[in-house]
């Protein structure tokens, strides 16, 4: 089974600023992971995923996420954000056989202040 | 590009009664899943399905929830008898080899 942890419920930032979301998960076989962002009253889009190979993703929107297989994380960056990147943000996990669920994280709510 | 399609977008039932959310998943996929997510909270997983029966459940999927795939296309999730807390958003996601891919989601409020 897999466990996903995002630590901050909520990041405040000002626009233009650099952020970092942080992601970190638990699991006893090989994973896949994911970055989801949640608009208000929306559904889940896909920002990014990593599945294999380089362990620098680069998503939609500007974001980028490091898989770093020895801390287990997969934390997700943006170099300067937007006001309209003010979102709920879901890590989430997929051990790699075939069928298996994926396991949000509990989410961070991102503010990008004026 | 496929999609995973879900109707209705919306739903307000009154508490006791059933409801069924529809989904079409992309069609070449094999794997159909359900997931809720209550108002403000993460998303958590309730069933999967593979091969016209249950893969795997979580504790949330008790009796009162039921999974079908009635035709080639549809895949149902069918509350028995709902309660007001199962006012929630309803995801359905259908998965290729590495990823899920996830529908817009049917908001269920239950009064």
């Amino acid at each position: 089974a897999q466990s996903v942890t995002q630590l901050d419920s909520q990041v405040p930032v000002f626009e233009e600023a650099p952020v970092e979301l942080r992601c970190n998960y638990s699991s006893s076989v090989s994973v896949y992971l994911f970055w989801y962002v949640q608009y208000p009253n929306q559904g889940l889009q896909l920002l990014l995923k990593y599945l294999s190979g380089s362990t620098l993703v680069k998503g939609i929107n500007g974001f980028e996420a490091e898989f770093n297989k020895s801390q287990t994380s997969f934390h997700l960056r943006k170099p300067s954000v937007h006001i309209s990147d003010t979102a709920e943000y879901f890590c989430a996990v997929s051990g790699v056989n075939y069928g298996q669920n994926f396991v949000f994280g509990p989410g961070t709510r991102l503010s990008v202040l004026p | 590009e496929p999609e995973v399609t879900q109707t209705p977008s919306h739903q307000v039932t009154q508490m006791g009664q059933e409801v069924i959310l529809r989904c079409v998943p992309i069609s070449n996929h094999l794997y159909f899943y359900w997931y809720r997510q209550i108002l403000g909270q993460k998303v958590e997983f309730l069933v999967s399905f593979y091969n016209n029966e249950i893969s795997e459940k979580s504790e949330i999927f008790d009796d009162q929830f039921s999974v079908e795939r009635p035709d080639g296309s549809n895949f149902t999730l069918k509350i028995r008898s709902t309660k007001l807390e199962d006012s929630a958003m309803y995801f359905c996601a259908s998965r290729d080899d590495y990823e899920q891919y996830f529908g817009p989601g049917t908001r269920l409020t239950v009064t």
